[in-house]
């Protein structure tokens, strides 16, 4: 089975700084998705960026941005300019390709951002 | 265009009842999957239904089960409540057509808040 792991549970930044959330996975699938969703708190998740498994460039949605490594099976997410709204819980989720909406989620890394 | 809904926001039960759950996917959505959150296990994936049939299911013992309708909208049902049951439910709908090249992003409502007393 597919594993998606965020081995840092809490993350802080200062704001207008740039952090870099981790994320690894593990498959032996090829075509796949990955992605960030934020939740903040007591409200719903949202997609913050994906990235397909096919494309070599990595995704980027205005002040955030992807490093992803498929050989390492590794997928960080980079907020820079990081302001106060971006403090949330963080979730990297993996989807494989091809087999409907099933989706990985890591457990997921509490991101404060100190004014 | 309306997002994804869910009913009740809370509820409060106790072990041994059953519970039923409602999601109303966003319109055009044709894919409703539901996950069990909780503090320590993160999103778990517990089934995801596709026009009416169950397309997806994940590692949940056979108290929990779910159904869609033939408007998208769709029910979790759980029985014989336990103390661990007590999470947020949260559902996501995905417009899925079926390409192999869509991302299959998904829309994630409030959830439902679930405790078992």
């Amino acid at each position: 089975a597919q594993t998606v792991t965020q081995s840092q549970p809490e993350m802080s930044v200062q704001e207008a700084e740039t952090v870099t959330l981790s994320c690894t996975y593990d498959t032996s699938e090829s075509d796949y998705y990955l992605f960030w969703y934020k939740q903040p708190p007591s409200r719903q998740m949202i997609l913050v960026i994906r990235q397909e498994a096919y494309k070599q460039q990595n995704a980027t949605e205005n002040r955030f941005s992807v490093n992803f490594q498929k050989a390492a099976k590794s997928f960080s997410l980079k907020i820079s300019d990081s302001q106060l709204g971006d403090a949330a819980m963080y979730f990297c989720a993996y989807r494989q390709a091809n087999t409907g909406n099933q989706f990985y989620f890591g457990t997921g890394t509490s991101l404060t951002v100190i004014p | 265009k309306a997002g994804v809904t869910q009913t009740p926001r809370y509820l409060i039960k106790t072990r041994g009842q059953q519970v039923t759950l409602s999601c109303s996917p966003i319109s055009g959505h044709r894919s409703v999957s539901w996950y069990q959150q909780t503090p320590g296990q993160g999103l778990q994936f517990l089934f995801e239904y596709f026009s009416e049939t169950q397309r997806n299911k994940g590692n949940f013992p056979g108290r929990f089960s779910g159904r869609q309708f033939s408007n998208s909208r769709s029910e979790m049902n759980v029985s014989t409540l336990e103390l661990g049951d007590s999470a947020l439910y949260l559902c996501a709908s995905s417009l899925s057509i079926g390409s192999a090249t869509f991302d299959g992003e998904q829309f994630f409502g409030p959830g439902t808040r679930l405790t078992v007393l």
